[in-house]
């Protein structure tokens, strides 16, 4: 599969293979953590979250990990398909908060 | 319902116009924001509404005026915009302080 350390903005992927999606973020107070998945000329639409008592979480195909101690975030997508092809933001906040920062976003290329 | 409806899908306005943005929810959600969507950019917080009430104005020109006239409605009324502000703009609901927000589809804005 294919997987990244640090955030890069584009990530190409071959179809079926698994994908690895980092970000990295800035608030040592943040204890929510969404992943959004937007597709081109829609808005961003949720994918998992998980909150700072936990550091991993799994949805269908998809898992997210969360290592407080790097402030580092990663969204894992199993058997990756065409239609995952999209931009992906984590995005970061805390409990009594309104304000959800979003990270910069990583453009995923499913490749056939 | 589970979705956020936001109208128009598309507005081109002169610089002397004055247009709303109109979004709707009926999730029963006590917190609504609008979002700036620059292009290859990451949503960026405008304004939040919590129990109709506006909790967070992130330093945004006088010219985007937003209402919420009750807990499902939450306009942007736009004047005298710049060609800079030609963007996606999202509203977006939650139950109440942040956990799960969900997007609309966007207005996508341009200005002439």
């Amino acid at each position: 599969g294919e997987s990244v350390g640090l955030h890069l903005p584009t990530l190409s992927v071959q179809e079926g293979d698994n994908s690895i999606i980092n970000c990295a973020y800035s608030n040592s107070a943040s204890d929510y953590f969404i992943w959004y998945k937007q597709e081109s000329g829609k808005g961003p639409q949720f994918i998992i979250d998980i909150r700072s008592n936990m550091d991993k979480r799994q949805g269908q195909r998809v898992t997210v990990l969360l290592n407080k101690t790097v402030k580092h975030l990663s969204l894992q997508i199993a058997a990756t398909q065409p239609g995952d092809s999209a931009v992906y933001f984590c995005a970061e906040t805390s409990s009594n908060d309104y304000k959800l920062s979003f990270g910069a976003g990583t453009t995923v290329t499913v490749r056939a | 319902d589970t979705e956020v409806t936001q109208t128009p899908k598309h507005l081109v306005m002169g610089m002397t116009n004055k247009k709303s943005l109109k979004c709707e929810q009926h999730m029963g959600h006590r917190a609504m924001y609008w979002y700036k969507q620059k292009a290859k950019k990451p949503p960026e917080l405008m304004f939040v509404y919590s129990y109709e009430k506006l909790s967070i104005n992130e330093s945004v020109p006088s010219r985007f005026s937003p209402e919420c006239p009750n807990s499902s409605l939450l306009n942007l009324h736009l004047h005298a915009l710049q060609p800079e502000d030609s963007a996606l703009y999202l509203c977006a609901s939650s139950p109440r302080e942040v956990t799960e927000a969900f997007f609309g589809q966007g207005t996508r804005l341009t200005v002439v």
